[in-house]
């Protein structure tokens, strides 16, 4: 069971525009700690798509895009690609700076 | 560029020590914190611990007892070293860096992951 909730899967069409909510606890997220995401495709090392709540690394296109509110978090892609399969976690961290994980939203592009 | 290339033992048997290395290429090891994370087959990420650039440790408390992550700077190197593995730590094992953040806002949270290693499967069978 893990620290952040997300959902196990959701899907979309192409074109589409899907989010994947990451929700925490006044423990952590709520507390003002930072969320990251990472998307992972099959069989490979995950990738940050998003730091800090809600920035961009170069070369990560603007149809991702994610925000912070209270205790969660979300991510939100948009004109959904075939590419986009994969999975995504949500991190953030606890009082003791530990990095916890939401447990992966599997996204199939239908 | 930085990249990260990792190696180790990948198969271990119950009780033994695992034991991996990663080697950092286009920066210097001593300038930035690094971290290992682990994923069980078909499963989600555990973050296993992380090492600053002062060579403090921060470590899952679930796991604090059995781990130690160490900088080698003088071979630009870090490690991971996992005692008494059972079955439960079958995994891929990933080493990683944080992006840095200024330390006004190193309150709210270490930085994102931004450059992984290829993963090491490591299997703890008998």
């Amino acid at each position: 069971q893990s620290v952040l909730t997300q959902p196990p899967s959701v899907s979309g069409a192409p074109g589409q525009r899907v989010t994947i909510s990451c929700t925490g606890s006044s423990s952590n997220i709520g507390a003002g700690y930072v969320v990251h995401w990472y998307q992972q495709l099959p069989g490979t090392a995950p990738k940050l798509l998003i730091y800090s709540n809600s920035n961009r690394p170069s070369g990560v296109p603007d149809r991702f895009s994610a925000s912070k509110s209270g205790t969660s978090a979300s991510l939100a892609i948009t004109g959904l690609q075939a590419e986009d399969e994969a999975d995504y976690y949500c991190q953030s961290f606890d009082s003791s700076l530990s990095r916890i994980f939401g447990g992966g939203t599997k996204l199939t592009v239908l | 560029q930085v990249q990260l290339q990792q190696w180790g033992a990948g198969l271990l048997k119950p009780s033994e020590t695992l034991s991996l290395t990663c080697a950092v290429y286009g920066a210097s090891s001593s300038d930035y914190n690094w971290s290992w994370i682990r994923q069980p087959p078909g499963k989600g990420l555990e973050w296993i611990g992380e090492i600053n650039h002062s060579g403090s440790t921060n470590y899952n408390p679930s796991l604090k007892s059995r781990v130690t992550i160490s900088v080698d700077t003088s071979k630009n190197q870090f490690s991971l070293k996992l005692s008494s593995v059972t079955a439960a730590d079958t995994a891929v094992y990933y080493c990683a860096r944080p992006l840095k953040r200024p330390i006004r806002v190193a309150v709210t949270g270490g930085g994102g992951m931004d450059v992984w290693g290829q993963g090491t499967t490591v299997t703890v069978s008998s």
